[in-house]
């Protein structure tokens, strides 16, 4: 079946390091990958999205490109700051399908 | 912010009593999910929604039923919790359904522990 595989965290930056957290993805068809985040004690959001290969989402200074040579979807960001902390989720949804897929989530901490 | 609300935030139970979480939204969206969130397994959708009265299973819908009498509330009902249920409980809505430009915005989460 579909699955979303994420690098485990906790992922410990300084302020203003580059980012990237790896995703991965098994699918058939041609899904739709999403990025979402959750800062504590509140729900998911929708950070990015892209709906076809070679596709770039970003938002925030953060960016996604839909790889489908290489099942990928990695999250980047130039600069972090310490605000960026926060479990980051990567998920799939399928085309015509039925639900979405969560990866297992990546926590991120920025020390100023 | 999608108005989305879940009651109540936090809740402590007993193994075997019945538990009823409420997830209210004032956005008129038609689809509405339940999932669960733990350590290590991401979000994983218990029961959806795709209108008033229907209902569909997720992947782990087992001790699980819902209900959905109104557009604006999706209700998750544990018949007899197990210390196995203790989890953080997400109700999800989106306008477009799970097709691939479905967005789903978030309620705040309940706490559910079962001692």
């Amino acid at each position: 079946g579909d699955s979303v595989t994420q690098m485990e965290g906790p992922v410990t930056l300084s302020e203003e390091a580059f980012l990237t957290i790896n995703c991965t993805y098994t699918a058939t068809g041609y899904p739709s990958l999403f990025w979402y985040v959750q800062y504590p004690g509140e729900g998911l959001q929708l950070l990015l999205k892209a709906t076809k290969a070679d596709d770039k989402g970003s938002n925030k200074g953060f960016e996604a490109t839909y790889r489908k040579e290489t099942t990928s979807f990695h999250l980047e960001k130039g600069s972090v700051q310490v605000s960026d902390s926060a479990v980051y989720f990567c998920a799939l949804s399928d085309q015509g399908g039925f639900k979405t897929i969560f990866g297992a989530g990546t926590r991120l901490f920025v020390k100023a | 912010d999608a108005g989305i609300t879940q009651s109540p935030r936090h809740k402590v139970t007993e193994t075997g009593t019945p538990v009823t979480l409420r997830c209210h939204q004032t956005e008129n969206h038609r689809y509405m999910y339940w999932y669960r969130q733990d350590p290590g397994h991401g979000l994983r959708l218990i029961h959806y929604s795709y209108g008033v009265k229907d209902t569909d299973k997720g992947e782990v819908s087992d001790g699980y039923s819902v209900s959905r009498s109104k557009t604006e509330d999706f209700l998750l009902t544990l018949e007899s919790a197990t210390s196995s249920q203790t989890s953080v409980y997400f109700c999800a809505i989106s306008e477009r359904g799970l097709s691939s430009y479905n967005e789903q915005f978030f309620g705040p989460g309940t706490r559910l522990t079962v001692l």
